[in-house]
């Protein structure tokens, strides 16, 4: 079974800083998918960033960069120029493509604040 | 289009009481996915529909829990004999496949509380 784990409970960073989650995962296979999604007061979970683990070049979407270290099995959201709007819980994610029902396995979150 | 949506948002049950959670995916995705947030925590899959057929329930936590999507569209997460610790934020997800390539669409979820 796979486990994604964050280790930063709560993070705060200054409006226009740049700020980095953490996320650790454990898995045995080689091939499989990894996601940031946030999840903002309201509570609609929206999808930010996803990486194939096949890919060795680390996903960018505007503000927000990953950092994939398969051998390390670490997978970092750095999220730049950061803005009162990103306040939210981010949770990382796994998918393993191939399973039957493809569903995600979600770490702990953690809760950004966003400063002005 | 819209986007997923789930009713009823809020919930509130005594013990005991049965109760039904509706989700209504995007037009046309043949996936569909209930996870289970407890307060404060990620996300934890329960059960898995591809079209009508329902594929995995794996994470259904017990007997008590049912969910149905009969037609291939709207799907009902049913829980029986309510308990406490079956309060939760429940999610409904629903994705155009069921690969990874293909994006989970999450709903605003559904609030249960059992007094």
């Amino acid at each position: 079974a796979q486990t994604v784990t964050q280790s930063q409970p709560e993070m705060s960073v200054q409006e226009a800083e740049t700020v980095t989650l953490s996320c650790t995962y454990d898995t045995s296979e080689n091939n499989y998918y990894l996601f940031w999604y946030k999840q903002p007061p309201s509570r609609q979970m929206i999808l930010v960033i996803r990486q194939e683990a096949y890919k060795q070049q680390n996903a960018t979407e505007n503000r927000f960069s990953v950092n994939f270290q398969k051998a390390a099995k670490s997978f970092s959201l750095k999220i730049s120029d950061s803005q009162l709007g990103d306040t939210a819980m981010y949770f990382c994610a796994f998918m393993k493509p191939y399973n039957a029902g493809n569903m995600l396995t979600f770490g702990g979150g953690t809760r950004l604040m966003v400063k002005p | 289009g819209a986007g997923v949506s789930q009713s009823p948002r809020y919930k509130v049950a005594k013990r005991g009481q049965d109760v039904a959670l509706r989700c209504d995916p995007i037009s046309g995705h043949v996936s569909l996915f209930w996870y289970q947030q407890a307060l404060g925590q990620g996300p934890e899959f329960l059960t898995y529909f591809q079209n009508e057929a329902q594929l995995d329930k794996s994470g259904l936590p017990s007997d008590r829990f049912f969910a149905e999507r009969p037609e291939g569209s709207v799907s009902t997460l049913k829980i029986q004999r309510t308990q406490q610790e079956d309060s939760a934020v429940y999610l409904c997800a629903s994705s155009l496949r069921g690969t990874g390539r293909s994006e989970q669409y999450f709903g605003p979820g559904t609030r249960l509380t059992v007094t």
